[in-house]
């Protein structure tokens, strides 16, 4: 069974930028989840995907946006990238959205905006 | 809205000590919580979950918690810890119409010295 995979492991970009981020659901897994870890802080909610629909976002603004595919993995995209959007990226699969206490993290995408 | 308040965000203790990590939530409904353990430059493994039943919950590595409502706690505990238990602990929340969303802590970083 595969787990949780993320990339790439390391990103750097510049203020104003756009950035894709990708992620590949743990077999079986319909629904994914991202949140956003800044150093010395609890990962913070982004938003999650269920059947490729939008399902639940945090307080993100919209350049945050995602997909989902119908393979069911995921890709994160931010637009006008700021200092402030520097952050470990997490993406976590379940299997059924109501399931979704059960979540299974990858590695994550380090990501530095100067 | 949900949070959670972890006590300590660092925690020392020696080898084959025994330690605690203090976890407190507040939420109006019914709750979901989680302990979670990330390891340098890794994502989140899941340690341990309560979702109902015994407030007593045994996780992964020998940790335990136990879930007290009246006090709002789920304090995260190992009779015994190794220098492998060295890592950043969170403790997260989640339920109501939140199923599909985790609240994360400011996370404890438990330095296990030999």
């Amino acid at each position: 069974e595969t787990g949780v995979t993320q990339s790439p492991t390391h990103l750097i970009k510049t203020r104003g930028q756009q950035v894709t981020l990708r992620c590949s659901s743990q077999s079986g897994h319909n629904t994914v989840s991202w949140y956003q870890q800044a150093l010395g802080q609890g990962p913070q909610f982004i938003f999650q995907y269920y059947r490729e629909e939008e399902n639940g976002r945090g307080n993100f603004p919209p350049r945050f946006s995602g997909l989902q595919f119908p393979n069911y993995s995921s890709e994160l995209n931010v637009n006008a990238l700021e200092l402030d959007d520097s952050a470990l990226y997490l993406c976590a699969s379940s299997l059924e959205q109501w399931s979704s206490y059960e979540q299974y993290f990858g590695p994550g995408t380090r990501l530095t905006v100067t | 809205a949900q949070s959670v308040t972890q006590l300590d965000s660092q925690v020392p203790v020696f080898e084959e000590a025994p330690v605690e990590l203090r976890c407190n939530y507040s939420s109006s409904v019914s709750v979901y919580l989680f302990w979670y353990v990330q390891y340098p430059n890794q994502g989140l493994q899941l340690l341990l979950k309560y979702l109902s039943g015994s407030t007593l919950v045994k996780g992964i590595n020998g940790f335990e918690a136990e879930f007290n409502k009246s006090q709002t706690s789920f304090h995260l505990r190992k009779p015994s810890v190794h220098i492998s238990d060295t890592a950043e602990y969170f403790c997260a929340v989640s339920g109501g119409t939140s199923y599909g969303k985790l609240t994360f802590g400011q996370g404890t970083i438990l330095t296990v010295h030999p």
